[in-house]
């Protein structure tokens, strides 16, 4: 099926630093949302964007929602150690509510 | 809130043998419910979208007899893998949407081994 690509693949940060990944596709999304995943659990909603230009902030987490629809962004500030995880974008095209995921971004914070 | 269970986390069976997975949606009615398949490092891949009191509709390559989803009310929908083999080995993840919204939150997961 078809996923979305995430950038970088994976990241290694040392704790206190600001992370930065994203996610593009060849085609236009109405809605973007961005989860996390700690191994062998379910994902868990961080933000949801509705707006192109949108700018959403969830703590420490700022997502944006790309002007061309076809791109999102995931800024972590003053990354800690519980931010260890899979973070994953998900899109939704017009005319349904179906998730197409991207490919995920593996982050793994050293202390 | 919006809290969804799976039961069970964990289950190994043997081959030939069928398992139901049960997703339940804790507090709150879900319109729809979604069945989700994810490999080791790799992302979620839908396998099909359920409604309460309607057929389940399946994506492309996944097979509607080995995978029997049943969405018998507004909390509870069951995943079936019949006649499971060790290629069914999985994580199995559901997830629920809440009304009109868009998002959609998603139950523990359930790692099926078949041996």
């Amino acid at each position: 099926g078809q996923q979305l690509n995430q950038s970088p693949q994976s990241m290694f940060i040392q704790e206190g630093e600001d992370v930065s990944m994203n996610c593009t596709s060849s085609s236009i999304f109405n809605t973007w949302l961005w989860y996390k995943q700690d191994p062998g659990e379910g994902p868990v909603l961080l933000i949801a964007l509705y707006k192109a230009g949108e700018l959403t902030s969830n703590g420490r987490l700022t997502a944006q929602f790309g002007i061309t629809r076809k791109d999102s962004f995931l800024n972590i500030s003053a990354s800690i150690p519980s931010d260890v995880g899979i973070y994953f974008c998900a899109g939704i095209g017009r005319g349904t509510y179906k998730y197409i995921f991207g490919t995920g971004t593996r982050l793994k914070v050293l202390a | 809130g919006a809290v969804v269970s799976q039961h069970p986390s964990r289950v190994i069976c043997k081959s030939g043998t069928s398992v139901k997975i049960e997703c339940r949606s804790l507090d709150f009615q879900a319109t729809t419910m979604f069945w989700y398949r994810q490999f080791p490092k790799q992302s979620l891949m839908l396998m099909a979208t359920s409604n309460e009191g309607s057929k389940a509709t399946y994506e492309q390559g996944v097979e509607k007899d080995k995978f029997l989803i049943n969405h018998a009310s507004l909390t509870l929908s069951t995943l079936t893998v019949t006649s499971a083999h060790p290629e069914d080995s999985s994580f199995y993840i559901c997830s629920a949407r809440l009304g009109r919204n868009y998002e959609q939150y998603f139950g523990p997961g359930t790692r099926l081994t078949v041996t």
